[in-house]
């Protein structure tokens, strides 16, 4: 069965610093990757995803994920975060076929002025 | 013009009480979604509909009873509420049911039960 790991439920952050944060799945099939934010207040909207092909994947606001299968991990990455980066975090997985979305538990990344 | 909208965003009711809740999307999209996220922050999905059926019903009492009208609208009832049923409940759709289809969120709606 598949399911999603975030082992880090609160990540504060200075402003301008780099950031990682971390998700583990595990699966036996091939799978589809995501990240999705939200922000205070509103809806999940979908950061950036892993379907095929490059294993790294950018976000167009300098959000970087890298899919790992080895490691099974996809973390997220970001080299120099901002104030308006404030928001919780959710990874999941999806099995190639699957109708499906696992989400993990979140992590809420705070940056600090 | 709000994409995906839900209806009310907070509700508070006692115990034994029957609610609904409405969701309507304005993108156009086949599948429609409900999800819950209890106090933990864990997501999970309840129901999908495609195209006005039923696609996704994952272990969830029949106390909550979707209803489709047509696509752009997904309803959840809940019937007989219950303490452990207070979260927030998130209507979400995509233009198909594979997860290969971004899903858009609502603003989610807070029930709280006394």
């Amino acid at each position: 069965a598949q399911s999603v790991t975030q082992l880090d439920s609160q990540v504060p952050v200075f402003e301008e610093a780099p950031v990682e944060l971390r998700c583990n799945y595990s699966s036996s099939v091939s799978v589809y990757l995501f990240w999705y934010v939200q922000y205070p207040n509103q809806g999940l909207q979908l950061l950036l995803k892993y379907l095929s092909g490059s294993t790294l994947v950018e976000s167009i606001n300098g959000f970087e994920a890298e899919f790992n299968k080895s490691q099974t991990s996809f973390h997220l990455r970001k080299p120099s975060v901002h104030i308006s980066d404030t928001a919780e975090y959710f990874c999941a997985v999806s099995e190639a076929g699957a109708n499906n979305l696992f989400f993990g538990t979140g992590t809420r990344l705070t940056v600090i002025p | 013009d709000t994409a995906v909208s839900q209806t009310p965003k907070y509700l508070v009711t006692q115990m034994g009480n029957d609610k609904s809740i409405k969701c309507e999307q304005n993108l156009g999209h086949d599948t429609m979604y409900w999800y819950k996220q209890d106090s933990k922050k864990f997501l999970k999905i309840m129901f999908s509909y495609n195209n006005k059926e039923l696609i996704i019903n994952e272990t969830v009492p029949n106390r909550f009873s979707p209803k489709s009208p047509d696509k752009a609208h997904l309803n959840l009832h809940i019937n007989s509420l219950e303490l452990g049923d207070s979260a927030v409940y998130f209507c979400a759709s995509s233009q198909g049911p594979t997860p290969v289809d971004t899903q858009y969120f609502g603003p989610g709606t807070r029930l709280t039960v006394l």
